[in-house]
């Protein structure tokens, strides 16, 4: 069975520009969520998908950042327009949860470079 | 407030010697730990979890980790280290009831001396 995919893998922009982040959670996840990690720092939560509604966003740090989950399935982080301070690598994982615990599957992460 | 504290930031233990990674959380409901590893250039794979049962908890690639509710740590264990362990190791806590957000450490990363 697949993991949990992202692309791209890395992807290095301008500041001011846009780009647009892409996960695909293991089939039957109803969970999907994104954490950030910048340079030298913690990973941080950033929103929890649960099927195509936000659960909790609380983790988003300004409305440059727009994550959508059409359907359901995959879900993409779109960042509108990029500031330097946007840079690191950014995770989403996917969990089952219900009774069967809250273990998530982390995906390889995009490494994110705002110039 | 829920945290976890990870308190070395860097650690260098010597090819074939033993290792403790420390790991401190606080957390209001009942805990879901977690360590993940990431190598350099991967993402993050699952060491290991515990919720419950039996303290002392076993996972991938010889390591292991201690669930000591009364210091509220969960520190990662091997007693022998190999080249291949050098990556960054983070702690992690979550709910086991519910699917929600998991909180993790600042990590620690560990270089192994030849």
């Amino acid at each position: 069975e697949a993991g949990v995919t992202q692309f791209p893998s890395h992807s290095v922009i301008e500041k001011g520009q846009t780009v647009t982040l892409r996960c695909d959670p293991i089939s039957g996840h109803d969970n999907l969520y994104w954490y950030r990690r910048v340079m030298g720092k913690e990973i941080k939560f950033l929103l929890h998908f649960v099927k195509e509604s936000k659960q909790d966003e609380s983790g988003m740090p300004n409305n440059r950042f727009l994550a959508e989950r059409t359907g359901g399935t995959y879900s993409t982080l779109k960042v509108q327009p990029a500031e330097l301070e946007d840079s690191g690598v950014y995770f989403c994982a996917s969990s089952q949860g219900g009774t069967g615990g809250n273990e998530q599957f982390f995906g390889p992460g995009t490494r994110l470079t705002v110039l | 407030a829920q945290s976890v504290t990870q308190p070395d930031i860097h650690i260098t233990v010597s090819e074939g010697a033993s290792l403790e990674l420390r790991c401190n959380y606080s957390y209001g409901a009942t805990p879901y730990l977690f360590w993940y590893v990431q190598s350099p250039g991967q993402g993050l794979q699952l060491l290991l979890k515990y919720f419950s049962g039996d303290t002392l908890v076993q996972g991938i690639k010889g390591f292991e980790a201690e669930f000591k509710r009364s210091q509220s740590s969960f520190n990662l264990r091997k007693p022998s280290v190999h080249w291949s362990d050098a990556a960054e190791y983070f702690c992690a806590v979550g709910a086991w009831s519910s699917a929600s957000k998991i909180i993790f450490g600042s990590g620690t990363r560990l270089s192994i001396r030849p």
